[in-house]
């Protein structure tokens, strides 16, 4: 069974830092693109960015809103992608989704974690 | 960027009946649009992706049709589980992925 767990949330003032870890389990991390999707509160889903696989480069694409702000980074052999966030802002409030998607081309969104809740508040 | 925009925003259905949801892009995204359904205080599921297709263990009052700039996500007959926020979100032009704005499915 595939399983996508974050961590990491949690209460964070304006300016500083947090790092967000997805721990994947069930299938061969390595093979797949992985991406980052959040939703502030009472909002839709926003696309923040998602690191292809190492076969396909393992390079990265961000949302405007976040470029320069947050990097995206995965550990293979432990099956972990993780979502550095620098110089938060009140606007990136939410919960943070890991997702999977099959192609690193085609990114759709096929499994998706419990997500993890970021505040940032002074 | 692709802007996706959904209608209606809120859609009034009795349980089996037939519900019907519209998603439009502001430029074609040809086949490449999916659609996933979020109940409160869950994750988003996949329904639909390559605009028709199923996703894995989806039941078949689920469908989806369209293409270019134009798509439907079409519940045959809705069961109470089915209650929830719809979502397309296109993969054609990126970055970014971008998602419509949602349509929320509520009891009548």
């Amino acid at each position: 069974e595939v399983q996508l767990v974050e961590s990491g949330g949690g209460l964070v003032q304006p300016g500083r830092s947090l790092r967000l870890s997805c721990t994947a389990s069930g299938f061969t991390f390595g093979d797949y693109a992985m991406s980052w999707v959040r939703q502030a509160p009472g909002k839709g889903l926003e696309w923040v960015g998602f690191s292809r696989s190492k076969g396909y480069g393992g390079t990265t694409e961000y949302a405007a809103s976040v470029k320069g702000r947050f990097t995206i980074s995965r550990d293979d052999s432990k099956s972990i992608a993780y979502l550095q966030m620098n110089s938060l802002k009140t606007e990136d409030t939410g919960v943070y989704y890991c997702t999977r998607s099959s192609s690193s081309w085609y990114l759709y969104f096929d499994s998706w974690g419990q997500g993890t809740q970021v505040t940032v508040s002074s | 960027e692709i802007v996706m925009t959904q209608s209606p925003a809120t859609l009034s259905v009795s349980p089996g009946e037939r519900a019907t949801l519209s998603c439009r892009a502001s430029q074609s995204v040809s086949s490449n649009l999916a659609w996933y359904q979020q109940k409160p205080g869950q994750a988003p599921r996949l329904l639909i992706y390559d605009a028709s297709t199923r996703a894995t263990g989806i039941p078949a009052r689920f469908s989806g049709s369209g293409s270019g700039t134009e798509f439907t996500l079409t519940i045959s007959s809705l069961q109470s589980e089915d209650f929830a926020v719809y979502y397309c979100q296109q993969y054609n032009n990126w970055p970014p992925l971008t998602f419509g704005g949602g349509t929320k499915v509520e009891i009548k």
